[in-house]
């Protein structure tokens, strides 16, 4: 079974600070996903990386793919409270083939 | 925007009554998808479905549970007969172009077996 581990499980931080998620497996994945989800929600995806070393931005929010394509680290700069929510990261062997979902990072930002 | 939906949002039975769940994906998505999440865990693969046969499906897909695409929109999850650890939220997903490697989720079906 294809595990991915994420850490930490639970974030609380003060509105303005940074904060970093991390995703990680001993397995390789053809693609690694990020999504958000909210409470009684399905999850809503964020990015997807596909290179080894990739990085992304959306907005204040980074991602990065390992050399390697065995993790992934989700980086928010000047944390909001609307950025509180459970983040996912998802990894998929190929086209067509289930996602591994990780254990998620319940993500709490105070004003 | 095209989005997946899916009905009900919030289903309700007896154990050991048949449950069908429904979803709709994306229209020109090929690859389409059963995940659920039980209360405080994580998300689990049921089932992918492409070329009108199931691809891949996991140990918690056992016989009780089958999956239809009836008439080229429709996406059901079939649950015959149903168990009180089948209560979850379940969770359709499509995907398109082939390398794509983007599952786009419905909002769920809260599934309650009592």
């Amino acid at each position: 079974t294809q595990l991915l581990e994420q850490s930490p499980q639970f974030l609380s931080i003060q509105e303005g600070e940074n904060l970093t998620v991390y995703c990680n497996s001993s397995s390789v994945f053809s693609s690694l996903q990020w999504y958000r989800q909210e409470p009684g929600e399905g999850p809503v995806l964020l990015v997807t990386v596909v290179t080894g070393g990739e990085v992304k931005k959306l907005k204040r929010l980074t991602f990065q793919f390992g050399d390697a394509r065995k993790d992934s680290s989700l980086h928010i700069t000047a944390a909001q409270p609307g950025d509180t929510g459970l983040y996912l990261c998802a990894g998929a062997r190929n086209t067509g083939n289930q996602f591994y979902f990780g254990t998620g990072t319940s993500l709490t930002v105070i004003p | 925007e095209p989005e997946v939906t899916q009905t009900p949002s919030h289903q309700v039975t007896q154990m050991g009554q048949e449950v069908i769940l429904r979803c709709v994906p994306i229209s020109n998505h090929l690859y389409f998808y059963w995940y659920r999440q039980i209360l405080g865990q994580k998300v689990e693969f049921l089932v992918s479905f492409y070329n009108n046969e199931i691809s891949e499906k996991s140990e918690i897909f056992d016989d009780q549970f089958s999956v239809e695409r009836p008439d080229g929109s429709n996406f059901t999850l079939k649950i015959r007969s149903t168990k009180l650890e089948d209560s979850a939220m379940y969770f359709c997903a499509s995907e398109g172009l082939a390398g794509a490697n983007e599952q786009f989720f419905g909002p769920g079906t809260r599934l309650t077996v009592l």
